[in-house]
């Protein structure tokens, strides 16, 4: 699986948008990226996750670039509930049997 | 999304006790779960994939004796930590994939063996 970069940390106010950027230059054409996060002591939750075109849901927005080295994950509207670690991983979506690896990620401070 | 849960939430033991902890997936089969583990201000670590009837797939410098993974239905899978010592107290993860395309983590267990 191709390697991500994402910055150690990140604050962003209440109610604005929260932009998390993440560099996967080594990118493969069947190489999805999948964005989670996690909440101090709970386990990991599933955001979104996308091949090449922006992605939407009701939690967030994914935008990749069009060479898809790089993506990023909006918050449109920030909460305090936010504040969470968040990972950026790209993997091959059909390896059933394969886990996700979990890099560093990003700790994003939500504050009011 | 689909629903995995651990049980039991935290545990406290005695040195050289062994612990059990429960994954169950609860709204749907896995053939394959996994289990992670996360020391305070680090990143998960997986430890092992589990597989329904078969023997587990652990990660290099995962004992294998000392974590005993039990994958017996598709819907649960266990994993029994033998003689802890306080080196073991960890937050483990359990986590299961209905589809090709999201994986769902269950809540967690702390563990303090003292």
């Amino acid at each position: 699986d191709a390697k991500t970069t994402q910055p150690t940390s990140m604050d962003c106010a209440e109610g604005r948008a929260a932009n998390l950027p993440c560099n996967h230059s080594t990118i493969s054409g069947n190489e999805y990226v999948y964005w989670y996060r996690q909440i101090h002591s709970q386990g990991p939750q599933y955001i979104i996750h996308g091949l090449k075109n922006n992605e939407t849901n009701e939690m967030a927005s994914l935008i990749i670039t069009e060479d898809r080295k790089s993506s990023t994950l909006i918050l449109p509207h920030a909460t305090l509930r936010d504040t969470a670690v968040y990972y950026c991983i790209v993997r091959v979506a059909d390896q059933a049997g394969t886990a996700l690896i979990f890099g560093k990620g990003t700790t994003l401070s939500v504050s009011s | 999304g689909a629903v995995v849960s651990q049980h039991p939430s935290w545990v406290i033991c005695k040195s050289g006790t062994s612990v059990k902890i429960e994954c169950r997936s609860l709204d749907f089969q896995a053939t394959t779960m996994f289990w992670y583990r996360q020391f305070p201000k680090q990143s998960l670590m997986l430890m092992a994939t589990s597989n329904e009837g078969s023997k587990a797939t652990y990660e290099q410098g995962v004992e294998k004796d000392k974590f005993l993974i039990n994958h017996a239905s598709l819907t649960l899978s266990t994993l029994t930590v033998t003689s802890a010592h306080p080196e073991d107290s960890s937050f483990y993860i359990c986590s299961a994939r209905p589809t090709y395309n999201e994986q769902f983590f269950g809540p967690g267990t702390r563990l303090t063996v003292l």
